[in-house]
């Protein structure tokens, strides 16, 4: 199984700042024949469902806000939130669609400070 | 609008069976594979079973494979989950969950979830 891994476990931000979260996956999630990266980052708020941010490494769900970003390639990938807003308190989980089982990070926590 | 309804949790003993339900509405069904993506309480996301859009493919997590049986149909744009010799660690809220259109990636529509406690 690819194991998928986040870092930090939690993280605490001012409004307006930038926040980061890392994630490392155990194989290579980089696909040659279509030059893509099997990775999406999502959201979950508290008492909701994951919503999808990021697919692809870096694409942009439709109606996601821009201050969200997704890069990386290969095994290590980084979501960075520009500047952050009171309603992006949650915890955000990567996760790999590149075999299965399909496999998520353990999640990030982002507070505020 | 997407929908995704899921039905059917509850508070079921140890070894004892259940079965999930999720209506989709607002998109083409039979387009899309589905999954079943479980929750345990305070913890993270665990994918359990996939199907693709007709059915030819199915796979399950270790966890549950020989217990839980995954299932659409889509004349009535539902998909199923029959959880059978459940254990007191399948204990979570399962949620129904879309595959992106072709060309994009993820999970793009998830349910509100049907809470499954396995306990005696």
């Amino acid at each position: 199984d690819i194991v998928m891994t986040q870092s930090p476990d939690s993280l605490a931000v001012s409004l307006g700042e930038r926040a980061t979260i890392n994630c490392k996956s155990s194989q290579n999630i980089f696909y040659d024949s279509n030059n893509k990266n099997y990775l999406a980052w999502y959201q979950q708020r508290p008492g909701q469902p994951p919503k999808l941010l990021v697919y692809w490494a870096s694409i942009r769900q439709s109606g996601v806000p821009d201050r969200f970003s997704g890069s990386g390639s290969g095994t290590d990938f980084t979501l960075t939130i520009s500047s952050l807003q009171a309603e992006d308190v949650a915890v955000y989980y990567c996760q790999q669609y590149y075999t299965t089982p399909f496999t998520f990070g353990p999640g990030t926590i982002v507070d505020l400070k | 609008e997407v929908q995704l309804l899921e039905s059917g949790g509850g508070l079921v003993q140890p070894g004892r069976s259940l079965r999930l339900s999720c209506a989709a509405s607002g998109f083409i069904f039979d387009d899309h594979a589905m999954h079943w993506v479980r929750q345990r309480p305070g913890a993270g996301l665990e994918w359990v079973a996939s199907i693709s859009w007709n059915s030819g493919k199915i796979e399950y997590a270790v966890s549950v494979k020989d217990r839980f049986i995954i299932s659409r149909d889509n004349a009535k744009n539902s998909l199923y989950l029959e959880m059978n010799s459940l254990r007191v660690e399948d204990t979570a809220l399962y949620y129904c969950v879309r595959d992106t259109p072709v060309g994009a990636g993820g999970f793009d529509y998830w349910g509100e979830g049907a809470l499954v406690v396995v306990s005696s």
